[in-house]
């Protein structure tokens, strides 16, 4: 079964600076790959997905990430941090048969002004 | 753009209470999803739905049943509330046949049981 692990549970940067939150799974083929943000209070909305391709990817609010099979990694990066990026995201994983998403424990960001 | 809504913000019941969660979705999805979400654990999925009256149990779906009767809802029954079912309630839906596709989130709904 695929799994699906964000080593840091929380990450705090300055705005401005910029972010990278690591992604790591488990699957032994290619996995679709997705990239979540939940604002406080708020449901998931997507930032951004793999299926196949070019392994750098482009997503909404200046977001991107890149697919690295050999080490098995998505991680999600943004040049410049805005203090509305403050939230909770989140890692997911398609694979294996299952119509269900697999989800990462979630790493919260907090942006010092 | 996809919209997801669901019935409760937030909600607070009592230990025991029958608990109905209503989930509805606009974009004629054939996959809807129950999860639950917890500090540290992410999302956990209880139940999902592939077609109308079909169901199939995720990872978690002890003390929780689903009913999908009309293509658009699905919703989440709690049968006799408990304390370690207070939690955020995230419905979800999918419009890909097959596997692993993008889902779309409601906002969620807070449940307290007391």
């Amino acid at each position: 079964a695929q799994s699906v692990t964000q080593p840091d549970i929380h990450i705090t940067v300055s705005e401005g600076a910029s972010l990278e939150l690591r992604c790591n799974y488990s699957y032994g083929a290619t996995p679709y790959l997705f990239w979540y943000v939940q604002s406080p209070g708020q449901g998931l909305q997507l930032l951004l997905k793999y299926f196949s391709g070019d392994t750098l990817v482009q997503g909404i609010k200046g977001f991107e990430a890149e697919f690295k099979r050999s080490q098995s990694s998505f991680n999600l990066r943004k040049p410049s941090v805005h203090w509305s990026d403050a939230a909770e995201y989140f890692c997911a994983v398609g694979a294996g048969g299952r119509r269900a998403l697999t989800f990462g424990s979630g790493t919260r960001l907090q942006v010092q002004p | 753009d996809v919209k997801v809504t669901q019935s409760s913000r937030y909600l607070v019941k009592r230990t025991g209470e029958k608990v109905f969660l209503e989930c509805v979705q606009d974009m004629d999805h054939e996959n809807m999803f129950w999860y639950r979400q917890d500090p540290g654990l992410g999302l956990r999925l209880i139940y999902f739905s592939y077609d109308v009256k079909m169901k199939e149990k995720g990872d978690i779906p002890e003390g929780y049943s689903v009913s999908r009767e009309k293509k658009e809802r699905f919703s989440l029954i709690l049968e006799s509330a408990s304390t370690n079912q207070t939690s955020m309630y995230l419905c979800a839906s999918s419009g890909r046949q097959g596997y692993g596709y993008e889902q779309y989130f409601g906002p969620g709904t807070r449940l307290t049981v007391t």
